[in-house]
């Protein structure tokens, strides 16, 4: 198993720049989240999906867009790019149930210049 | 609103020397999950805590879970260069029926120094 993979591995983007982040897991998980993780803060959750066709917002949604038509795949869309989106972003997902357990993918760095 | 703290958030060791990280939330949880990252690299899972008073081992990592105090512990033991990373903990917000998502403590960065 790949687990999460995550794509690309870095992306610079100029400012209004539109990107689409990839995440793709081969566990069978119903549940997969996207994170945001910026120096010395931790992790904030942007959005998340409890199966195909349900996404829901996380804590910091504003600049982002989420879709899921497969239970593999979680792609992260970034409309009209901002200096305040250069981060690192994790996609993950889990079972949730019986616990919530996370597996992460290997994360993207985004830069916006 | 569910709040994570960690301490202390960095944390400079001498190899050999034993040492706690702390980490406490402010809502009622019996999960508690324990991630290491190393530089650059992803976040991988330690430890899941699931009980009030639960406690694993790995190596030199011990941790442990108290929830009448909203307490889990990372106890090293004896540390050593291998262990420098940043560790995270993160809690369940209940109820857990209809919430699937961990709140994360900002992390504690751990160097070992020989």
């Amino acid at each position: 198993n790949a687990g999460v993979t995550q794509t690309p591995k870095f992306r610079i983007l100029k400012i209004g720049q539109s990107m689409t982040l990839q995440c793709t897991q081969d566990m069978n998980h119903n549940y997969m989240y996207w994170y945001r993780q910026d120096p010395g803060m931790g992790l904030k959750l942007i959005y998340y999906s409890v199966g195909a066709g349900i996404t829901d917002k996380g804590e910091v949604p504003n600049g982002y867009n989420v879709s899921r038509s497969t239970t593999e795949d979680f792609p992260l869309r970034l409309e009209l790019a901002a200096p305040s989106q250069t981060s690192v972003y994790f996609c993950a997902s889990g079972r949730a149930l019986p616990y919530n357990e996370q597996f992460f993918g290997p994360g993207t760095r985004l830069t916006v210049l | 609103e569910l709040k994570v703290e960690q301490n202390p958030l960095f944390l400079s060791m001498q190899e050999g020397k034993n040492y706690t990280i702390y980490c406490n939330y402010s809502t009622t949880s019996d999960r508690l999950y324990w991630y290491r990252q190393d530089p650059g690299k992803s976040l991988e899972s330690l430890f899941v805590l699931l009980s009030n008073g639960a406690v694993k081992q790995e190596g030199r990592l011990m941790a442990s879970l108290d929830t009448k105090a909203r307490l889990s512990t990372l106890h090293i033991t004896a540390a050593v260069h291998d262990l420098s990373a940043t560790y995270f903990c993160a809690v369940d917000k209940p109820p857990r029926g209809s919430n699937y998502k961990l709140t994360f403590g900002k992390g504690t960065l751990l160097t070992v120094n020989p």
